[in-house]
């Protein structure tokens, strides 16, 4: 079974960057996409972008300008930087494994809340 | 690119059968056969149900079933039980490689 493990901090200032990364256990994170999904509260789904494991990525565009994603194979992790932040980026962020050709998730953790806040 | 349209809500008494419809346009489901659905109980992450516009996952109750028709999808829900009540959320990919969800539906069970 894949598990996922988000982690980073929960408060963010106003203009600094916003880092999770995200930990894969279970199985090799080799072969596959990942993406990082965001859901601010009370609201839907937002896709942010996917990296595959050879590094390639593909961004949402509204997010293109800001987000930076990242593989670690050696740790088996993924990681996400989101460069200036705002209260609009406050959500909870979802990592997960999105299948051959990214075209569905089979895969989530189980979300780590992100503040942005003074 | 905009989010897919989903009603804002569905209801339906246990044991009736409810369809939840996802409206995009020729540039994601009218073109791509990747619409996948996922179900999202309050405080969870979400869980997929549906992919490749009618499969799915094993494990997931055959209850579920999902359809196509030109830029419209949708989810089927038959023998509605109190455990489904929850958010249900469309996807499809684009044409650039990328992934959009729908704006969400709330599935009541009465």
């Amino acid at each position: 079974q894949v598990h996922l493990q988000e982690s980073g901090p929960g408060l963010v200032k106003p203009s600094e960057t916003l880092s999770l990364t995200c930990t894969v256990s279970g199985d090799s994170i080799r072969g596959y996409f990942w993406s990082w999904i965001r859901q601010p509260a009370g609201k839907g789904l937002e896709w942010v972008g996917h990296i595959y494991f050879d590094g390639s990525t593909t961004y949402s565009p509204s997010l293109k300008s800001r987000a930076t994603l990242s593989v670690d194979t050696s740790q088996n992790q993924f990681s996400l930087n989101l460069r200036s932040v705002t209260a609009a980026d406050t959500a909870v962020y979802y990592c997960t494994r999105a299948a051959v050709g990214a075209t569905y998730l089979d895969y989530w953790g189980l979300g780590s809340p992100v503040t942005v806040t003074s | 690119q905009s989010a897919l349209t989903q009603p804002a809500s569905v209801s339906g008494s246990p044991g009736q059968s409810i369809t939840i419809s996802c409206t995009g346009s020729t540039s994601d489901i009218g073109y791509w056969n990747y619409v996948s659905w996922y179900q999202q109980h309050p405080g969870k992450a979400p869980k997929l149900i549906i992919y490749d516009v009618s499969r799915r996952p094993s494990g997931v109750s055959n209850r579920f079933s999902g359809s196509k028709s030109g830029n419209t999808a949708s989810l089927t829900i038959s023998g509605l039980q109190a455990e489904d009540e929850a958010d249900y959320y469309c996807s499809s990919s684009t044409g650039s490689s990328s992934l959009v969800f729908g704006s969400g539906t709330k599935v009541t069970v009465l």
